[in-house]
């Protein structure tokens, strides 16, 4: 249990729809990064948010935003859904400790059809 | 631009053998991470790597960071059903992890 809850566990979308996910930490950890991992690959960063200010990006079009609230929960958007946006979508953490590990929410699994 | 890149993308060793996945990067890290991945799970911190050519080890996994650090290892010794899963780096740089592509382990009871 890493205390980072996200919503929805799965959906299905169709092309061009566009689609919002969540992500709420226990800790209230003023950090959350989100990830894409697509089928047989590693995750990918696509980008982190500070004290509700975005500081840091991956190598994703601007059509993936996010926002984080005053109680450092986030929701990563995706606009002009594309068959190659279908993956799991993590957000993480960083832990307490000085290990600066990350604790991943269990994902939402996206379908594009 | 940043890649990290793990071998072999598939081990399936026989429960008992010795299992090792490798990590390159194309850049110098400041440090690097692994976690593993259960299939249809999420990744789980296993350890952090800072200094260069630093070796730790948890019961019967050994972690190596290069003198360069831009590569390491994860050595499993005497593998159980238990190991199985996908095993990623993570590189950082800055403020973002790179992950690498990961290594599929299947132990064969």
């Amino acid at each position: 249990e890493t205390g980072v809850t996200q919503s929805p566990t799965h959906l299905i979308k169709t092309r061009g729809q566009q689609v919002t996910l969540r992500c709420s930490s226990q800790s209230g950890h003023n950090t959350v990064s989100w990830y894409q991992q697509a089928l047989g690959q590693g995750p990918q960063f696509i980008f982190q948010y500070y004290r509700e200010e975005e500081n840091g990006r991956g190598n994703f079009p601007p059509r993936f935003s996010g926002l984080q609230f005053p109680n450092y929960s986030s929701e990563l958007n995706v606009n002009a859904l594309e068959l190659d946006d279908s993956a799991l979508y993590l957000c993480a953490t960083p832990g307490q400790g000085p290990t600066g590990e990350l604790f991943f929410g269990e994902g939402s699994r996206l379908t594009v059809l | 631009g940043q890649q990290v890149m793990q071998i072999p993308q598939y081990q399936h060793v026989q429960e008992g053998e010795d299992f090792t996945t490798y990590c390159n990067s194309s850049t110098t890290l400041s440090n690097i991470q692994w976690y593993k991945q259960r299939p249809g799970g999420h990744p789980v911190f296993l350890i952090q790597l800072v200094k260069s050519g630093e070796v730790k080890k948890q019961k019967r996994l050994t972690f190596q960071f290069g003198e360069a650090k831009k590569n390491s290892s994860l050595h499993i010794t005497a593998t159980q059903t238990t190991d199985v899963g996908t095993y990623f780096c993570a590189g950082r740089t800055g403020n973002q992890f790179y992950f690498g592509t990961g290594t599929s382990l299947t132990v064969i009871p």
